[in-house]
């Protein structure tokens, strides 16, 4: 069963630094798309970024990018020059459909805290 | 006008009732879904539906049940609401021409005494 890990309840960073927040996940499969979304405290989820297995280059959207790395099934998102807009819950996702049945699942989240 | 409405935005109720939540989108999107958060566990996805004729069980659809009454309306009700369906719910859609990546309604806050 695929699973998703995300290892730090909570995190903080400085105002302009840089922080990396860390997930791994479990599959067998080989084709599969993985998203870091954002829920600030206005509770709506956001889009960050996407990456389709399939493509080795890293995701990049503004300051956000990933590293990741399929064979250690790791999916860290980066944020560069922290804001405190940044200030929010980040979900890592995993999604693959496939024999008819269709994955979206979410991991357990990262509390991040931009500090001014 | 947000893309993915959902009503209400807050619900208390009482164990036993009948409650529904209601999901509307103007994203043109064929595929919905309704999720589940509760503190510490993310988001767990209770059902979905790729079209109007086609709906599906989630990993915690016990308990729930849904309506899909066109494209743009996925409705979910809780037969007897008990406490521990106490949560917040979020109704979204996807886009598979962006790798699924999905568009999710403000949510809605649900508290069942």
């Amino acid at each position: 069963a695929q699973t998703v890990t995300q290892s730090q309840p909570e995190m903080s960073v400085q105002e302009a630094e840089t922080v990396t927040l860390s997930c791994t996940y479990d599959t067998s499969e080989s084709n599969y798309y993985l998203f870091w979304y954002k829920q600030p405290p206005s509770r709506q989820m956001i889009l960050v970024i996407r990456q389709e297995a399939y493509k080795q280059q890293n995701a990049t959207e503004n300051r956000f990018s990933v590293n990741f790395q399929k064979a250690a099934k790791s999916f860290s998102l980066k944020i560069s020059d922290s804001q405190l807009g940044d200030t929010a819950m980040y979900f890592c996702a995993f999604m693959k459909q496939f024999s008819g049945t269709y994955k979206y699942i979410f991991g357990t989240g990262t509390r991040l805290k931009v500090l001014a | 006008d947000a893309d993915v409405t959902q009503t209400p935005r807050n619900r208390i109720t009482k164990t036993g009732k009948r409650i529904m939540l209601e999901c509307s989108q103007t994203k043109g999107h064929d595929r919905m879904y309704w999720y589940r958060q509760d503190p510490g566990l993310g988001l767990r996805l209770i059902y979905y539906s790729f079209d109007v004729k086609d709906i599906n069980k989630g990993e915690i659809s016990d308990g729930y049940s849904v309506s899909r009454q066109a494209q743009a309306k996925f409705s979910l009700s809780l037969e007897s609401a008990i406490p521990n369906q106490t949560a917040l719910y979020f109704c979204a859609t996807s886009d598979p021409d962006r790798a699924e990546t999905q568009y999710f309604g403000p949510g809605t806050r649900l508290l069942v005494l």
